[in-house]
């Protein structure tokens, strides 16, 4: 049972657009949401997160957007640069607990 | 500075090796965590130590043993693998969920292991 689900494998965005990447969750004990950006080989670097008591968090070029009726949120890079070329995942977590629960990932890829 | 280190960056044992993959971080935080990843698959969690007690075990192989000696520093240690162990080994850590902080875990970038 998938929890966390980013559902576009991939996603292909020419540079100087706008990137959207969007995860849906089932779980409504979830009341924070995080994403990560993963170049290959690499660590997950943590991005920006939401918690469930604000609908829009902003950081720089990257906004995240929550819909809790939904239990979607989405992820908004603008303008896309080459460099965010990477896969993109969404995690979630209850209050308290210790576990995050990752959405499959979205392959991103900018194109000049 | 999220920094949490990792080494070795690369790992290859045969199947009767014992070694150990090692795992740093100076932010203070008191929950770390051993996470494995598989190509194009998300990180998969294997082991949480909260305040250096063992808190989470997500029904690993006992070939997989964690250790941590004091709040900043996690090891696995790793015996008779298999193949199919072969994967990027993540270390992470965080302040600490379950003392109502948010979980926001920063990730080491990982051993890469393969078992011959």
């Amino acid at each position: 049972d998938q929890q966390v689900k980013q559902n576009s494998p991939s996603l292909s965005v020419q540079e100087g657009r706008i990137s959207i990447l969007n995860c849906d969750y089932t779980n409504s004990m979830f009341d924070y949401f995080l994403w990560y950006k993963k170049y290959p080989a690499e660590g997950p670097t943590f991005l920006i997160s939401i918690s469930s008591i604000k609908d829009k968090n902003e950081d720089g070029r990257f906004t995240v957007f929550l819909n809790k009726s939904a239990k979607h949120l989405s992820l908004h890079i603008v303008p896309s640069q080459p460099g965010d070329s990477a896969v993109y995942f969404c995690a979630a977590s209850a209050r308290g607990a210790q576990k995050l629960v990752f959405g499959q990932g979205t392959r991103l890829t900018i194109n000049p | 500075d999220t920094e949490v280190t990792q080494t070795p960056k690369h790992l290859v044992m045969g199947m009767t090796n014992k070694k150990s993959l090692k795992c740093e971080q100076h932010m203070g935080h008191r929950a770390m965590y051993w996470y494995k990843q598989k190509a194009k698959k998300p990180p998969e969690l294997m082991f949480v130590y909260s305040y250096e007690k063992l808190s989470i075990n997500e029904s690993v192989p006992s070939r997989f043993s964690p250790e941590c000696p004091n709040s900043s520093l996690l090891n696995l240690h790793l015996h008779a693998l298999q193949p199919e162990d072969s994967a990027l080994y993540l270390c992470a850590s965080s302040q600490g969920a379950d003392r109502g902080l948010r979980n926001i875990q920063y990730f080491g970038a990982g051993t890469r292991l393969s078992v011959l």
